[in-house]
């Protein structure tokens, strides 16, 4: 099946820095991921939809100065947490949908494991 | 627009016994289903989908599911619960094409008790 990928998995990290966590699809080409967080016990909220070399569509309210999206390659985005702050201490998830490789369907979204990043 | 609405954000069962976990949507182009599976600190996994053709949907590890127009619901069942099946459940829909942004109910948490 379709894998997906997501490194680091656990970040800790001083308040102010940033930190990046790439999403990579292992073995499909995704020309759209998403990124989610998820605040504990509640379910994902959308940040941003990132297609393959433009620039990523930002949910309403999300600062997209803050979390900067890179969908440079057809299997690999990034997502940056700039000055990061206690707040933005959260689970984040990517998800990819499959690019017509036939071991993918277009109609699904494949997840990544997330990401927990606590800001101290 | 398009939203879901899981009922119960809580459902306990005994180990064997019938799970159903529900979940209604709303939208107004026909939908694309989802019901995924978290457990905990990991990431999502397809349980199954519905997207068009039969209504009952059978996914992995014996959960099924069936789309129900008349009454906007694709409930989740199992005929008999596992004590690995305790986890969180979420249902979501998008519309036809897949690569609309998925939306989410806020989840189910089941508990499995021997």
């Amino acid at each position: 099946g379709a894998v997906v990928s997501q490194h680091p998995s656990r970040v800790i990290c001083k308040s102010g820095t940033s930190v990046k966590i790439e999403c990579r699809s292992l073995d499909f080409q995704a020309t759209t991921m998403f990124w989610y967080r998820q605040f504990p016990k509640q379910s994902l909220m959308l940040m941003a939809t990132s297609n393959e070399g433009s620039k990523a569509t930002y949910e309403q309210g999300v600062e997209k100065d803050k979390f900067l999206i890179n969908h440079a390659s057809l299997t690999l985005s990034t997502l940056t947490v700039t000055s990061a702050h206690p707040e933005d201490s959260s689970f984040y998830i990517c998800s990819a949908f499959g690019g017509g490789d036939r071991r993918t369907s277009t109609d699904t979204q494949y997840f990544g494991p997330g990401t927990r990043l606590t800001v101290l | 627009a398009q939203s879901v609405t899981q009922l119960g954000s809580h459902v306990s069962v005994s180990e064997g016994a019938l799970v159903l976990l529900r979940c209604n949507y709303s939208s107004s182009v026909p939908p694309y289903l989802f019901w995924y599976v978290q457990y905990p600190n990991q990431g999502l996994q397809l349980l199954l989908k519905y997207t068009t053709g039969a209504t009952l949907v059978k996914g992995i590890n014996g959960f099924e599911a069936e789309f129900k127009k008349s009454e906007t619901s694709f409930h989740l069942t199992k005929p008999s619960a596992h004590m690995s099946d305790a986890a969180e459940y979420f249902c979501a829909v998008t519309s036809s094409g897949g690569y609309n942004k998925l939306i989410f109910g806020a989840g189910t948490r089941l508990a499995v008790h021997p």
